[in-house]
C-alpha cells in the first residue's frame, strides 16, 4: 500500500460522537486525499490538501474537517457522527501534481450506530 | 459538477473471455486516465492508465482504448481469469488542476 497506513482499520461509535481518522504516509508525497466508498456511489472525494495546512474541500465534505500538520499526517474528524457517515473511508496521496496517479492506503471501516 | 460515467455496474464472463468496461467522460479539459483495480478487504490500485496523446496502450493482458472525440475510454481484459475477479474504477482528472474524478465501479466475476 505504498507506504500509507490508517488507523484506526475498524470503529464502531455512536451517533453524535466525535471521531477522528488518520492516515500516515512514509512518502514525503505532496498531496494527501480523503475519500469515502459506498455501494452503488464509488469513490467520493471529501477533503484533499496539497501541503502543511493548505486543505480545500471535495465532492461530500459536509458534516467533516479535515487537518494536516506534518508532510505525513492527514487527520479526518467527523465533528458528530451520524449513521450516514457509516462507510469505508480510504486515504491516498499522490507525488507531485493534483490528479495525477493516487496511492491508496488499506482503508478504514467506520460504523456509526 | 464533473463527472465520469461508467458501466456496466457489473459483469460476469467465462474465463478465457473478454471482460470489457466501458467510461464516459464531459470535461474536455481532462487529460489523464486511470483504471484502478480494488480487491476485496483492499484498497483500490493503479492497474493502467492513459493520456490522451495516445489511441491505446497495452500492459499484458490489460487494454485501455481511448476515443478523444467520443469522450469515451475502455478496459479490456484478455484472457480473463478468476483471479482478474475485483471491482474496476475508471477515472479522470486535469492533472495539476483537479483531483481524480471516479466512475461508480464495475465488479468483475471470472467464472470457469
Amino acid at each position: 500500500d505504498a507506504g500509507i497506513t490508517q488507523s484506526p482499520r475498524h470503529k464502531v461509535t455512536e451517533t453524535g460522537t466525535p471521531v477522528t481518522l488518520r492516515c500516515h504516509q512514509t512518502e514525503n508525497h505532496r498531496y494527501m486525499y480523503w475519500y469515502r466508498q459506498d455501494p452503488g456511489h464509488g469513490l467520493r472525494l471529501i477533503h484533499y490538501s496539497y501541503g502543511v495546512k493548505d486543505t480545500d474541500k471535495g465532492e461530500v465534505s459536509d458534516g467533516y474537517s479535515v487537518s494536516r500538520s506534518k508532510t505525513e499526517d492527514f487527520l479526518l474528524t467527523l465533528e458528530s457522527a451520524t449513521s450516514s457517515q457509516t462507510s469505508v473511508y480510504f486515504c491516498a496521496i499522490s507525488e507531485s501534481r493534483l490528479g495525477d496517479t493516487q496511492y491508496f492506503g488499506p482503508g478504514t471501516r467506520l460504523t456509526v450506530l | 459538477q464533473q463527472q465520469v460515467k461508467q458501466s456496466p455496474q457489473s459483469l460476469i464472463v467465462q474465463k478465457g473471455g473478454i471482460s470489457i468496461i466501458n467510461c464516459a467522460y464531459e470535461n474536455t479539459a481532462f487529460d489523464y486516465f486511470p483504471w484502478y483495480q480494488q480487491f476485496p478487504g483492499k484498497g483500490p490500485a493503479l492497474l493502467i492508465a492513459i493520456r490522451p496523446d495516445v489511441s491505446e496502450k497495452k500492459e499484458g493482458r490489460f487494454t485501455i482504448s481511448f476515443n478523444k472525440s467520443a469522450k469515451q475510454f475502455s478496459l479490456h481484459i484478455m484472457d480473463s481469469q478468476p483471479g482478474d475477479s475485483a471491482t474496476y474504477f475508471c477515472a479522470a482528472s486535469n492533472s495539476g488542476n483537479t483531483p481524480l474524478v471516479f466512475g461508480k465501479g464495475t465488479r468483475l466475476s471470472v467464472i470457469a
